[in-house]
């Protein structure tokens, strides 16, 4: 069954250093999300992508934040100043076609962030 | 209500019990409402995704409702396996681009 991968699984680094998660998702999705969960607290919104572009992001995705999908496979979440409170677990997710009619999520089993 | 909630925060069930969890939502800019069961390790894997007032689904022994008006949903698990044994995530969708607004789960353990 198609899945999503995530790579790294874990990464730890050092404050204030670039730091790039990779994601495939299902060949044939349209749209690309990143989510995170920082430990304890609620799985949070970052931002979406469809069409090479970022549709929608939230508040925490600031100008620390990019994405990208170099390739027409991989979708890179970008962190360019990581600080202590972005530790968290990281996903992606995609989903095959937004017409209109919700469609469920497919999530990766994450990548979690360490920052010392 | 101002965010998603879910109760209870954990629950402790004995094999073959029947169990079921609430989902508080905001009824404001409803667009849809996910269910994920998530699994220690693993990733979060879609259960239900509910659009209608009154929607009822069933997976197996999985169901859930929904009341868009009030703002909640219910999900059932008739006759717990400890193979159950998950945390289970509501989701409100907001609009159509995907932005999901999580609850904090339900930890749900099943004791053989």
């Amino acid at each position: 069954e198609p899945e999503v991968t995530q790579t790294p699984s874990h990464q730890v680094t050092q404050m204030g250093q670039e730091v790039i998660l990779r994601c495939v998702p299902i060949s044939n999705h349209l749209y690309f999300y990143w989510y995170r969960q920082i430990l304890g607290q609620k799985v949070e919104f970052l931002v979406s992508f469809y069409n090479n572009e970022i549709s929608e992001k939230s508040e925490i995705f600031d100008d620390q934040f990019s994405v990208e999908r170099p390739d027409g496979s991989n979708f890179t979440l970008k962190i360019r100043s990581t600080k202590l409170e972005d530790s968290a677990m990281y996903f992606c997710a995609s989903v095959h076609v937004r017409t209109g009619v919700p469609g469920e999520l497919f999530f990766g089993e994450g990548s979690r962030l360490t920052v010392l | 209500i101002l965010n998603v909630e879910q109760s209870p925060q954990s629950l402790h069930v004995q094999e073959g019990d029947s169990t079921n969890f609430t989902c508080s939502f905001p009824s404001s800019n409803f667009y849809a409402l996910h269910w994920y069961r998530w699994e220690t390790a693993k990733s979060p894997e879609a259960l239900f995704v509910m659009t209608l007032n009154g929607d009822e689904k069933k997976k197996g022994r999985i169901s859930a409702t929904l009341n868009t008006k009030e703002g909640y949903s219910y999900l059932y698990i008739k006759g717990s396996q400890p193979e159950d044994s998950a945390t289970y995530l509501c989701a409100k969708e907001r609009g159509s681009q995907g932005n999901l607004i999580f609850g904090k789960g339900t930890k749900l353990s099943v004791k053989p």
